[in-house]
């Protein structure tokens, strides 16, 4: 079965610290991965996806994510935290073949604290 | 291009009321998917239409639930019979293809039953 795992529930680090929010993934053959973020009573808003080539993505806000196949990871990754980056974040995955269906982790809390 | 529009945002019913959640995707996008979100959780797949078809909809539960995607006018979610347990954020996402294209996601409704 296809899952997404995010087994921090909350990540707290300090402004202009780096910041990582862990992704783990299972699907059947090559995997589409994307990571969103929802501000408070907000929709959820695309930072970035990973479909081929490049294992390192680069996406909005200055966020990137590394693909890793071997540890079948995703993690979300920021070299400078910012205060506004406060936010939840969702990693969902589309294996090759599912077409359409996203599976989505549950979610993580960042906090930025200044 | 505007974005996928949801309305209205908040929503307040009586238990035994209807609900009607409308979404508009965005320009270009035949694809159109449900989500629910309940307070601190993730997002629950509910439903994927396209223009006139309902292609899944194995996360919607079997009964008051409803969904439309007409060739003309908005995606309607429809929930009649609301009880308290149907309160959460309810999402409309869209996209213009199946395969390996993100999602671009509504603010969402907030359906509150009292």
């Amino acid at each position: 079965a296809q899952s997404v795992a995010q087994p921090e529930d909350q990540v707290n680090v300090a402004e202009g610290n780096p910041l990582t929010v862990k992704c783990t993934y299972s699907v059947s053959g090559n995997p589409y991965l994307f990571w969103y973020v929802q501000y408070p009573n907000r929709g959820l808003q695309f930072l970035l996806k990973y479909i081929t080539g490049d294992n390192l993505v680069k996406g909005s806000y200055g966020f990137e994510a590394e693909f890793n196949k071997s540890q079948t990871s995703f993690h979300l990754k920021k070299p400078s935290a910012l205060v506004s980056d406060s936010a939840l974040y969702f990693c969902a995955v589309r294996g090759y073949d599912s077409n359409y269906q996203l599976i989505w982790g549950a979610g993580t809390k960042l906090i930025i604290k200044p | 291009n505007a974005g996928v529009m949801q309305n209205p945002r908040h929503l307040v019913r009586r238990r035994g009321q209807e609900a009607r959640l409308r979404c508009s995707p965005m320009k270009g996008h035949s694809h159109v998917y449900w989500y629910r979100q309940l307070p601190e959780e993730g997002l629950k797949f509910m439903v994927y239409l396209q223009k006139e078809n309902i292609i899944d909809e194995s996360g919607m539960p079997k009964e008051r639930f409803s969904a439309e995607f007409p060739k003309e006018g908005p995606s309607i979610l429809r929930i009649q019979q609301v009880v308290r347990g149907d309160s959460a954020a309810y999402f409309c996402a869209s996209s213009p293809l199946a395969e390996g294209t993100e999602a671009f996601f509504g603010q969402g409704t907030r359906l509150t039953v009292v």
